[in-house]
């Protein structure tokens, strides 16, 4: 696609029910990124996916978190029993990969909200 | 660990000129890059410097200093446009991945 996609745009979900977000990145970039964003504030990384490599799970908050990417391209984001405090702009991110890539381009996120 | 540190708030006029700045402490680093993010809106990428000196991209210029851990976005000739929050950004000592700062919101006014 011409961009990075992300869907849903919003989900409302009550707290200790699972929830999947998932995310296209641009066509032939190799690194994928997951990163929280509460309102307001900065963006915490949550996991990167290069390629084949083992993903760089350190920013995971908690193991109620968890990321998969198939194939190389889509990936899901999964936060079981979720918790009020999950409530967040989750964005992902893509770019070529490599040291000389700097560029990241960001999907429009998923709004999460936990009642 | 990284840790970068940017002011929470600049508010300008019209038409002037502002100075976002950024310090980061890093163990290793690769380059300091610059997104803008309006509200509601995803982040998007302004510019990115590797070596010290000032990359200039029409009205947006970015500074760095790596002997100061420092650098700065310059925003010239501002427009109400450009009223968003703005990160700085790093790559993580193994050169993955990208550690934000706070972000500044910037405000321009009439």
């Amino acid at each position: 696609g011409a961009g990075v996609s992300q869907s849903p745009s919003n989900k409302v979900t009550e707290k200790g029910k699972d929830v999947e977000l998932r995310c296209d990145p641009i066509s032939g970039h190799t690194a994928l990124y997951w990163y929280r964003q509460s309102l307001g504030q900065g963006l915490e990384f949550l996991i990167y996916f290069q390629g084949n490599s083992a993903p760089d799970k350190s920013g995971l908050p908690s193991d109620r978190f968890s990321a998969e990417r198939t194939g190389g391209s889509v990936s899901t984001l999964t936060i079981q029993r979720t918790q009020q405090e999950d409530s967040a702009v989750y964005l992902c991110a893509s770019s070529m990969g490599g040291l000389a890539n700097e560029k990241l381009f960001f999907g429009s996120g998923t709004q999460l909200s936990v009642l | 660990g990284q840790s970068l540190e940017q002011p929470s708030e600049v508010t300008a006029v019209e038409g002037a000129i502002v100075q976002i700045n950024c310090t980061y402490q890093t163990s290793g680093f690769y380059g300091l890059s610059w997104y803008q993010q309006h509200d509601g809106g995803a982040p998007t990428f302004l510019s990115y410097n590797a070596l010290d000196g000032l990359e200039e991209t029409g009205r947006f210029s970015s500074f760095l200093s790596r002997s100061d851990s420092y650098g700065y976005l310059l925003l010239q000739e501002l427009q109400m446009k450009d009223s968003a929050s703005y990160f700085c950004a790093v790559r993580d000592n193994y050169g993955q991945n990208f550690v934000f700062g706070p972000g500044t919101r910037l405000s321009v006014l009439p």
